[in-house]
C-alpha cells in the first residue's frame, strides 16, 4: 500500500503549457505539503494545507496554484510553464500541525522537465 | 540565514568504515523538532528519525546512531560499518513549534552526498 502517491512520476512538457500534478495520501493525515527540489537537491517548501485550509504559501509565483478537494488530496496546478520550473516536486503529509509526531512522509516525487 | 547547515557537501568512504554526517541548526524557539531523511539514488525521501528539543538522549537503531547536543545546536548522524546501500543524499531538517512559528514548516539543510565504495 502506497502511503503518499503522486502522479505522474515524470512530466515532460513545452514552455507555456499548463500542467497538474496530483497527490493522494491514505495515512489519514490532516496536513499535506508541496516541496520543490532544484537541480542542486535543495528542498524548499511551497505550500501546506491543514484540513483543506491553506497554512503556508511561500514566495511562489502565482502561476502555481494548489487545490485540496479533501484532506487526503493536494493537487498542484502550474500555468504557463517556464524553463525554471524544471525540478522534482514532492508531496508530503503529516499527522497534523499540532501533533507531537509531526514527521512528514513524502511521495515518490514528480520530475518535471520544461523544454 | 540558513536555519540548518550541513557543511559536508560530499563524503566518500570505503565499506565498513564509520562515517558521521554533521548537522548544525539555528532557532530561537524552545520547542522544535529535528529530522534526518535519506534520499537514495532512486529519488524518494525516506524518513529516518525525529527528535524533539526536550529529548537529548542519543538514539541508536541498528548501524545508525544520532547525537543531539543542544549546547552546540548539533544533531549529528553516524553510520557504523557503512555499506554500499547507504550511498545516498542525507538531509537534516528543522521544524519550529513555539507559538507564533509556522507549524509544519520543515527547513532542510542542503544535504550531504554519501558515497560508500565497495
Amino acid at each position: 500500500d502506497t502511503a503518499v502517491s503522486q502522479t505522474p512520476k515524470y512530466l515532460v512538457t513545452q514552455m507555456g503549457n499548463d500542467k497538474s500534478i496530483k497527490c493522494e495520501q491514505n495515512l489519514g493525515h490532516d496536513t499535506m505539503y508541496w516541496y520543490k527540489q532544484d537541480s542542486k537537491k535543495f528542498l524548499k517548501i511551497m505550500f501546506s494545507y491543514n484540513n483543506k485550509e491553506l497554512i503556508i504559501n511561500e514566495t511562489v509565483p502565482n502561476r502555481f496554484s494548489p487545490k485540496s478537494p479533501d484532506k487526503a488530496h493536494l493537487n498542484l496546478h502550474i500555468n504557463s510553464l517556464e524553463l525554471g520550473d524544471s525540478a522534482v516536486y514532492f508531496c508530503a503529509s503529516s499527522p497534523g500541525l499540532r501533533s507531537s509526531y509531526n514527521e512528514q512522509f513524502f511521495g515518490p516525487g514528480t520530475r518535471l522537465t520544461v523544454l | 540565514a540558513q536555519k540548518v547547515t550541513q557543511a559536508q557537501t560530499e563524503i566518500s568512504v570505503v565499506e565498513k568504515e564509520d562515517v558521521t554526517l554533521d548537522c548544525v541548526y539555528e532557532t530561537r524557539d524552545t520547542t522544535y523538532y529535528l529530522f534526518w531523511y535519506k534520499q537514495p539514488p532512486s529519488g524518494e525521501l525516506v524518513f529516518l528519525i525525529r527528535r524533539n528539543s526536550f529529548d537529548e538522549q542519543n538514539e541508536i537503531s541498528g548501524r545508525y546512531s544520532w547525537n543531539f547536543q543542544k549546547s552546540t545546536s548539533s544533531f549529528n548522524f553516524t553510520i557504523t560499518a557503512s555499506q554500499v546501500v547507504d550511498s545516498a543524499v542525507y538531509f537534516c531538517a528543522l521544524s519550529e513549534a513555539d507559538r507564533g512559528s509556522t507549524l509544519g514548516r520543515l527547513y532542510f539543510g542542503r544535504g550531504t552526498q554519501l558515497t560508500v565504495w565497495p
